[in-house]
C-alpha cells in the first residue's frame, strides 16, 4: 500500500486560507469516505482535526474544514494564524482494512 | 481525562527486540482499540496496526506482519507493542493511540511517543 501524496509544503499569511491536498487512488480515498486529517507541532504527538472527510472533533476551531472529490481529500485552514503552522498529515482507509498516511506537508505561516 | 502513558527511550542492538507499553486512564479501557503509529526522525507517520483490548483482536500492517505483536493487559489497562529483529531504519518514535468515538480509523489521543534507537 503506497503512501497517499500530499505537497511537501505550502505557506500563508495570517487571515489568509489555504488548502492541502491528499491524493490517493481508487484502493483508498477514491471509495472511502473515512480521510482524518492531523496536526503535528514539532516534538509533539499528532492531534486529529478531521474525521470521516469533513467531521472536525468537539470543541475544534470551525476555521479547519475538509472535502473530497474523487481520489483527492483536501484539508482548507482559514483565517490563518501563526499556531496553525505545523506537519500537516492525511490518513485514509484503506482496501484490506488498513490504515495509509500521506507523506506530510510543512504549513508556514508567513 | 483520556490519557494515554507510554514507556521511555530504548536503545537497542540490530537483530534484538522491543516492547513498549502503553497505559490508558480517563475511559473505558475495553471500549476502544488502540493502534501503533511510528515516525522515523524527521519522517511521515506509518501505522503499524491495531488491537481491541475487548476481544484481543489484532489488524497489522502488511509490512510488519510477522514481525510485530501486540497484546493487551486489561487488569492494568496497558498495551504492548513488541517489534522484532530490529533494524537500523527502525529506529523511530512509536506512538500508540486510541480510536476516536466514530471508528478505529480516526485516532482522536495519543501518548507522548518513545524513541526507539536501533545502533550497534
Amino acid at each position: 500500500q503506497s503512501a497517499l501524496t500530499q505537497p511537501a509544503s505550502v505557506s500563508g499569511s495570517p487571515g489568509q486560507s489555504i488548502t492541502i491536498s491528499c491524493t490517493g487512488t481508487s484502493s483508498d480515498v477514491g471509495i472511502y469516505s473515512l480521510v482524518s486529517w492531523y496536526q503535528q507541532h514539532p516534538g509533539k504527538a499528532p492531534q486529529l482535526v478531521i474525521y470521516e472527510v469533513t467531521k472536525r472533533p468537539s470543541g475544534l476551531s470551525n476555521r479547519f474544514s475538509g472535502s473530497k472529490s474523487g481520489n483527492t481529500a483536501s484539508l482548507t485552514i482559514s483565517g490563518l494564524q501563526a499556531e496553525d503552522e505545523a506537519d500537516y498529515y492525511c490518513c485514509s482507509y484503506a482496501r484490506g482494512s488498513t490504515l495509509v498516511f500521506g507523506g506530510g506537508t510543512k504549513l508556514t505561516v508567513l | 481525562q483520556v490519557q494515554l502513558v507510554q514507556s521511555g527511550v530504548e536503545v537497542k542492538k540490530p537483530g534484538a527486540a522491543v516492547r513498549v507499553s502503553c497505559k490508558a486512564s480517563g475511559y473505558t479501557f475495553t471500549s476502544y482499540g488502540i493502534s501503533w503509529v511510528r515516525q522515523a526522525p524527521g519522517q511521515g507517520l506509518e501505522w503499524m496496526g491495531w488491537i481491541s483490548p475487548y476481544n484481543g483482536d489484532t489488524n497489522y500492517a502488511q509490512k510488519f506482519q510477522g514481525r510485530v505483536t501486540m497484546t493487551t493487559d486489561t487488569s492494568t489497562n496497558t498495551v504492548y507493542m513488541e517489534l522484532r529483529s530490529l533494524r537500523s531504519d527502525d529506529t523511530a518514535v512509536y506512538f500508540c493511540a486510541r480510536d476516536d468515538s466514530s471508528g478505529w480509523y480516526s485516532q482522536a489521543y495519543w501518548g507522548q511517543g518513545s524513541l526507539v534507537t536501533v545502533s550497534s
